[in-house]
C-alpha cells in the first residue's frame, strides 16, 4: 500500500529553466493539495485539485506557476522560468474525500535553483 | 498575516517528562485543528486532531487541548521519548469550507534528551 509518491526527491534547475514536480496520490484518493515550505518557514498552501479540476488556487503565485491533475497519471506542479526564490521544499498531500483533514503527505521534492 | 502561530521555535525536554507544545490562532472560522510531526527530509505525518466542538482529544501518549475562547491549543506528549524529537506543526482548517486547505504554523523543534 504505497503512500503519496513524489518525484523527483531532489531537483536542481538553473535560473530560467522549467521545473516539473510530480505527485501520485494514495490509491483511492482523488483530492490533491500542494504546499510549499520556504527555508525557516511553515508549509504554505498553494493549490487544491480534484481529478481534472482546480478547486482552489488561492495560494499559487500569479505568474509562472501552474498545476494539473489529469484523469490519468500524477498531479503535476509546473514552475516556468524558475528564479532563486523558488528554491524550497514542495509537498503534495492527498485525501480520499473533500477535506484536507488527516491528509497524507508525500516526502516532498526539494527544488534548488542555481 | 500569520493566522496560526507557534511562538516557540524550539523546546528541549528530558526523556520521560512531559512536552507541551503551544499554538495560537486568529481566525475564528477555523473549526478543525491538527498536529503534524516532521522529521528532516520527510513529509509531515499526521499525529492527532481535534474538532472545535471538543476541548480535548487523547490518543496514547498524545493529548491535544483546545481553548476556543483564547484561540489556543496545545499538544501534550507524556512521557516524552527520544524518538519524539522532530518538528511539530500545528495546522487549522475551516472544515465546513469548500476547499479545506490547511493553514500551518511555523513549527516547533522538539528535542527530547535521553
Amino acid at each position: 500500500n504505497a503512500g503519496v509518491m513524489q518525484n523527483p526527491r531532489h531537483l536542481v534547475r538553473r535560473r530560467g529553466q522549467e521545473a516539473r514536480l510530480r505527485c501520485s496520490p494514495m490509491k483511492g484518493h482523488s483530492h490533491v493539495y500542494w504546499y510549499r515550505q520556504l527555508p525557516e518557514e511553515g508549509l504554505k498552501f498553494m493549490v487544491y485539485l480534484q481529478k481534472e479540476n482546480i478547486i482552489d488556487e488561492s495560494g499559487m503565485p500569479k505568474e509562472r506557476f501552474s498545476a494539473e491533475f489529469p484523469k490519468e497519471g500524477p498531479s503535476i506542479l509546473r514552475i516556468q522560468q524558475v528564479v532563486r526564490g523558488d528554491s524550497a521544499a514542495y509537498f503534495c498531500a492527498s485525501s480520499p474525500q473533500a477535506g484536507a483533514n488527516e491528509a497524507f503527505f508525500g516526502q516532498g521534492t526539494r527544488l534548488t535553483v542555481v | 498575516d500569520q493566522q496560526v502561530k507557534q511562538n516557540s521555535p524550539s523546546l528541549s525536554v528530558q526523556e520521560g517528562r512531559i512536552s507541551i507544545l503551544n499554538c495560537d490562532y486568529t481566525n475564528s472560522m477555523f473549526d478543525y485543528f491538527l498536529w503534524y510531526k516532521k522529521y528532516p527530509a520527510e513529509g509531515p505525518t499526521f499525529l492527532i486532531s481535534i474538532s472545535s466542538i471538543k476541548d480535548k482529544n487523547e490518543d496514547g501518549r498524545f493529548t491535544v487541548f483546545l481553548n476556543k475562547s483564547a484561540k489556543h491549543l496545545s499538544l501534550h506528549i507524556v512521557p516524552s521519548q527520544p524518538g519524539d524529537s522532530a518538528v511539530y506543526f500545528c495546522a487549522a482548517s475551516d472544515y465546513g469550507g469548500a476547499t479545506n486547505k490547511l493553514i500551518f504554523g511555523t513549527g516547533t523543534l522538539l528535542a527530547v534528551q535521553p
